[in-house]
């Protein structure tokens, strides 16, 4: 079935540095999609999320990037601390009508290390 | 209150053993979800209740019986379980239409089945 991916499982960085983690999604259909973060033991965590009819959306030290011609999703996370480190998983959602409620599916996720 | 509240927080169950899962929140919610993930898993969608109703099943099998009793309750209900089920068990809830802010998450339940 269809899926959402991301092009790197682990990403290793500098504390203070910017850190860019990418997800692919092939399910044109999807019209809300959601950053998560996971922390050994604890369920995923929301971070940011975007509607398909925006292309960026920001937050507090986060920015979503979405473009929805090539189906790229990015998570950008300004001046990266060690309290970062987690899995980062995307989600797209497709609702069951419009941005509602519906199925949420999982990319495979990316492991953000920040090293002090 | 803002949180989805999942018991217990951890499970050893047989294979013959009967146990649940529980799940609360009073976000006003009223899309329930389970999820199922596996070790360096993402989480895969199990079952989805939308105002008390169970709208989707992803064919899972009928040694997991979810029920949800009310809007704040949603329960999972294990029998005959098999060792390739332990994994975490993660329910979530969300508004019913114009998301905002996702879909709220609990912390799981970790499940062993011996």
């Amino acid at each position: 079935g269809e899926s959402v991916g991301l092009h790197l499982p682990t990403l290793s960085v500098q504390e203070g540095d910017n850190s860019i983690i990418n997800c692919a999604y092939s399910n044109s259909a999807s019209d809300y999609f959601i950053w998560y973060k996971q922390e050994s033991g604890k369920g995923p965590q929301f971070i940011i999320d975007i509607r398909s009819n925006m292309d960026k959306r920001q937050g507090q030290r986060v920015t979503v990037l979405l473009n929805k011609t090539v189906k790229h999703l990015s998570l950008q996370i300004a001046a990266t601390q060690p309290g970062d480190s987690a899995v980062y998983f995307c989600a797209e959602n497709i609702g069951a009508g419009g941005t509602s409620y519906g199925k949420l599916t999982f990319g495979q996720g990316t492991i953000l290390t920040v090293h002090p | 209150d803002t949180e989805v509240t999942q018991t217990p927080k951890h499970l050893v169950m047989g294979m013959t053993n009967k146990k649940s899962l529980k799940c609360e929140q009073h976000m006003g919610h009223r899309a329930m979800y389970w999820y199922k993930q596996k070790a360096k898993k993402p989480p895969e969608l199990m079952f989805v209740y939308s105002y008390e109703k169970l709208s989707i099943n992803e064919s899972v099998p009928s040694r997991f019986s979810p029920e949800c009793p009310n809007s704040s309750l949603l329960n999972l209900h294990l029998h005959a379980l098999q060792p390739e089920d332990s994994a975490l068990y993660l329910c979530a809830s969300s508004q019913v239409f114009s998301l905002t802010d996702g879909y709220t998450f609990g912390s799981g339940t970790r499940l062993t089945v011996v």
